[in-house]
């Protein structure tokens, strides 16, 4: 039920680009996207409800695609401050959020 | 927004024993959520608790192992019973606000079972 997220862990120069993709095996009613820095909690980046919309946040954006059950986060000129572990979490049907395997991003200068 | 406050912030414990970690929100909540996250790994969904009810748990999870209290809505517990190096890990209550549009997490407790 855990969501599949790629690739497991990334390595950026500040001001390049990554995608981290996320796909789960069960119908989707929403995606979440959270991020992590080590040894805090999580923090809520963005949500996508059905529908393939499209959400941007500052230079980072997602898309979710209910067909494929895939959503995909685009992090644009990334700066120091993206590094840590993205997680993706899926709502199904009880309402509950499952979290995805985790995407670590490093950023260096 | 909802801000969240777990205590102990860490624990180091002996293997048998229980610990009770408490989960306390700013504001009226309805639904509470206990995870579990293992060193280096994603977070796992323990239970949720709803006020004025039993909690549910996931699968794997049992409530002899993992009894929750949720006596009002501004407040949850979570006790690890019977403790074993393998229940070590970081515990962290999670609140659902704006309308379950996002969910917002403690802290976290961080516990060692030696």
């Amino acid at each position: 039920q855990q969501p599949v997220q790629s690739p497991q862990a990334v390595i950026l120069r500040e001001g390049e680009d990554a995608v981290i993709n996320c796909s789960s095996s069960k119908a989707l009613y929403s995606v979440h996207w959270y991020r992590q820095k080590h040894g805090e909690a999580p923090v809520f980046l963005m949500i996508l409800l059905k529908g393939g919309e499209q959400k941007g946040h500052e230079k980072i954006s997602a898309s979710f695609n209910e067909k494929k059950q895939q959503s995909s986060l685009y992090l644009t000129a990334s700066q120091l401050s993206y590094s840590g572990t993205y997680f993706c979490g899926t709502i199904t049907g009880a309402n509950n959020l499952f979290f995805g395997t985790g995407t670590r991003l490093t950023v260096i200068p | 927004s909802a801000v969240i406050s777990q205590k102990p912030s860490r624990d180091i414990c002996q293997r048998g024993t229980s610990l009770t970690i408490q989960c306390q929100v700013d504001s009226q909540v309805t639904m509470m959520f206990w995870y579990r996250q293992q060193p280096g790994q994603s977070l796992t969904l323990i239970a949720t608790a709803n006020q004025g009810s039993e909690a549910t748990y996931e699968s794997g999870f049992v409530i002899d192992k993992f009894p929750i209290s949720r006596p009002n809505l501004t407040f949850s517990t979570l006790t690890v019973s019977n403790m074993s190096p393998e229940d070590s890990s970081i515990y962290l209550c999670s609140v659902e606000a704006d309308r379950g549009q996002q969910q917002y997490f403690g802290p976290g407790t961080r516990l060692t079972v030696t």
